[in-house]
């Protein structure tokens, strides 16, 4: 499976923006690259997904670098709500092995107030 | 509408023992994922099934892990002589479809297991 990297971790003040990186430099191009956060005592959650183009929703947005190399997550005003384990998952677009998550060690993410 | 449930929530057993823990995964989602956390490790998966077989069952740590679906609905993972390294938090996780990429996998909170 290609490699992400990530910060292990990323500090933030309430109400401003977060740009949450990762680096993907082996994507293949039938790779998706997906988002999902774990607060604490809780089960994973999904955030969002995209292949080339960037992608908004309600939770956040995702830029994709032209060379998909690298993409980062953007909380427009992080709340407390927010705190955090964000992991940068790429899933392989070929039926044939798309089926897992594979979780890195992810971003823990400290929202203050 | 009602999430992914995972029963029970906590299981202490001892060492040696047999445990059972449950998913009933969102109605309709034919795909279904079991995986575990361990204290300071990340999450890795153990077993996925599309409908009621597991065309992946690579992340099975040994053979005293099992799981089984059935009616395409509920699943059971199952392990036999429980070891202290066995405990961690099991989820469960289903989707739509299992095998395309771009479909959100949805997660329970887990079971807790404790083995003494």
């Amino acid at each position: 499976d290609a490699k992400t990297t990530q910060p292990n971790s990323m500090e933030s003040n309430e109400e401003e923006p977060v740009h949450l990186p990762c680096n993907h430099s082996t994507i293949s191009g039938t790779d998706y690259i997906h988002w999902y956060r774990q607060l604490p005592s809780q089960g994973p959650e999904y955030v969002i997904h995209g292949l080339t183009s960037n992608v908004n929703n309600r939770m956040a947005s995702l830029a994709i670098a032209e060379d998909r190399k690298s993409s980062t997550l953007i909380l427009h005003r992080a709340t407390l709500r927010d705190a955090a384990v964000y992991y940068c998952i790429l899933r392989d677009g070929d039926t044939g092995t798309a089926s897992k998550l594979t979780f890195g060690t992810g971003t823990r993410l400290q929202v203050t107030l | 509408g009602a999430g992914v449930s995972q029963s029970p929530s906590n299981k202490v057993t001892e060492k040696g023992k047999d445990v059972e823990l449950r998913c009933d995964p969102i109605s309709g989602h034919t795909a279904l994922y079991w995986y575990r956390q361990s204290l300071g490790q990340g999450l890795e998966f153990l077993i996925y099934f599309q409908g009621n077989s597991a065309p992946d069952k690579s992340g099975l740590p040994s053979d005293r892990f099992s799981a089984e679906r059935t009616g395409g609905s509920v699943s059971t993972l199952t392990i036999q002589r429980t070891q202290q390294e066995d405990s961690a938090v099991y989820l469960c996780a289903s989707s739509p479809q299992g095998n395309i990429a771009k479909n959100i996998q949805y997660f329970g909170a887990g079971t807790r297991l404790s083995v003494l």
